[in-house]
């Protein structure tokens, strides 16, 4: 099993549609998880933390489930210019390293 | 605010050539630094990661390596460039294990 995985999509979507993405991790004593936006040859760009309690930004909601080992990443209102790769990000127990699942692909349709 | 910086943005080095990215951070003192290599389509690999000065972990054995020779300096050599070096190479620090931020990237190709 990977360590972070993703189902690279792509998710096809109509403007406003609400779509949600998954990304399940193998360490259970993982602590810490972010969310990135990636645009097609630019960096990662951070979107979110994910903390245990949630978190929410406009119209992103990220949420932490430790018991079956994922995290998700909610967009209501999709817009085009959501259209990228999503990629999450764990920080393994004890280290400083970030695991990178390989991305989700989101296409939001006119 | 912080500020990380690379270069060059763009890259074409024949085989067999050497190889020096450099990157540096503004704003902050003794973060962590990442060196990570995108294949084209692909997921983000690690390559080396800094906690400090001199001290450098290594991921993935290959013809790559890297120095930290002063606090918000990162730097990825080689001494010869392989066609399967080819890839866009990041740059990125953080605090402890918080949020971690990304350089612009270089895209380095190989031919």
């Amino acid at each position: 099993r990977k360590e972070v995985e993703q189902d690279p999509g792509p998710f096809n979507v109509p403007e406003g549609a609400t779509v949600a993405f998954n990304c399940t991790y193998s360490n259970s004593a993982s602590q810490s998880f972010f969310w990135y936006r990636q645009d097609c040859r630019k960096e990662p760009k951070l979107l979110m933390s994910v903390y245990s309690s949630g978190n929410e930004d406009g119209r992103f909601t990220a949420q932490l489930n430790r018991a079956s080992q994922y995290i998700s990443l909610l967009i209501r209102d999709s817009k085009l210019s959501d259209s990228a790769t999503y990629l999450c990000a764990v920080n393994p127990p004890g280290t400083y390293k970030y695991i990178f699942g390989t991305g989700t692909r989101l296409k939001v349709l006119a | 605010s912080q500020t990380i910086h690379q270069w060059p943005a763009t890259l074409v080095q024949p085989v067999g050539s050497p190889l020096s990215l450099e990157c540096t951070v503004e704003g902050t003192s003794n973060p962590n630094l990442y060196w990570y290599r995108q294949a084209a389509g692909r997921g983000l690999q690690l390559l080396f990661y800094s906690v400090g000065i001199g001290q450098i972990s290594s991921e993935v054995p290959q013809n790559l390596s890297a120095s930290r020779p002063q606090d918000r300096q990162f730097i990825l050599s080689s001494k010869k460039l392989l066609l399967s070096d080819s890839g866009f190479y990041l740059c990125a620090w953080s605090v402890l294990a918080g949020e971690q931020y990304f350089g612009p990237g270089t895209r380095l190709t190989v031919t």
